[in-house]
């Protein structure tokens, strides 16, 4: 079993939806929570950063952390074909290493 | 602001031969990285350094060597090319202390 379990997707909805993406992690030391986009051949850009359980809201996107049931989301609000792209959730503990999920590509249609 | 810079861009390669792929960045980040990406696997970690002068493996280091060169560049070498290597390698660099990690635009390479 993976440390951190990502539905791989691809995931498509209509314009203007909301978009849940999710991850469950299995190792309770994870201490901080990261959000990643990534455009066809691009690499990874940091969309959100959190180290506490709850919610954290920057213009249309809210990552949430639930550390009890080891569980983090990403919503997106109001969804552009903009947002078309793999979204990669990763987390850290103590150091600065990074353990990523595997990705869920996301299609919003016009 | 360029961020992280690697060189080239993209690559091939026959079986056996060596290379080694660039990495440079303009924030005065200690830490660097270098992962690899493969469909369905996710970013695997190669190599880090966590400061100038310091390097350590990652979960697949196996057929690569690094070289952190000054605090800017963090190059990574194949030194014998194999078709399992065929991939999309990225590299990151970071500031101490649960920092979060920014990345290049990658380097696509292609072992025949």
């Amino acid at each position: 079993q993976k440390e951190v379990e990502q539905d791989p997707g691809p995931l498509s909805v209509p314009e203007g939806a909301i978009v849940s993406l999710n991850c469950t992690y299995s190792n309770s030391a994870f201490q901080y929570f990261m959000w990643y986009r990534q455009y066809s051949r691009k690499g990874p850009e940091l969309l959100m950063y959190t180290y506490s359980s709850g919610n954290k809201e920057d213009g249309r996107f809210t990552a949430q952390v639930d550390k009890s049931s080891k569980y983090i989301s990403l919503f997106i609000r109001d969804s552009q074909p903009s947002d078309s792209a793999t979204y990669l959730c990763a987390m850290g503990n103590a150091g600065n290493m990074l353990t990523f999920g595997g990705g869920t590509r996301l299609m919003v249609k016009p | 602001n360029a961020g992280v810079t690697q060189t080239p861009k993209f690559q091939v390669l026959k079986t056996g031969q060596s290379m080694t792929l660039q990495c440079a960045q303009d924030m005065n980040h200690n830490s660097m990285y270098w992962y690899r990406q493969d469909p369905g696997m996710g970013l695997r970690l190669i190599y880090y350094s966590a400061s100038e002068g310091t390097t350590d493996k990652g979960e697949v280091p196996n057929g690569y060597n690094v070289s952190r060169l000054n605090k800017r560049e963090f190059s990574l070498r194949l030194e014998s090319a194999a078709p399992s290597q065929t991939s999309v390698y990225f590299c990151a660099s970071s500031d101490e202390g649960r920092q979060p990690q920014h990345f290049g635009d990658g380097t696509r390479l292609s072992i025949l």
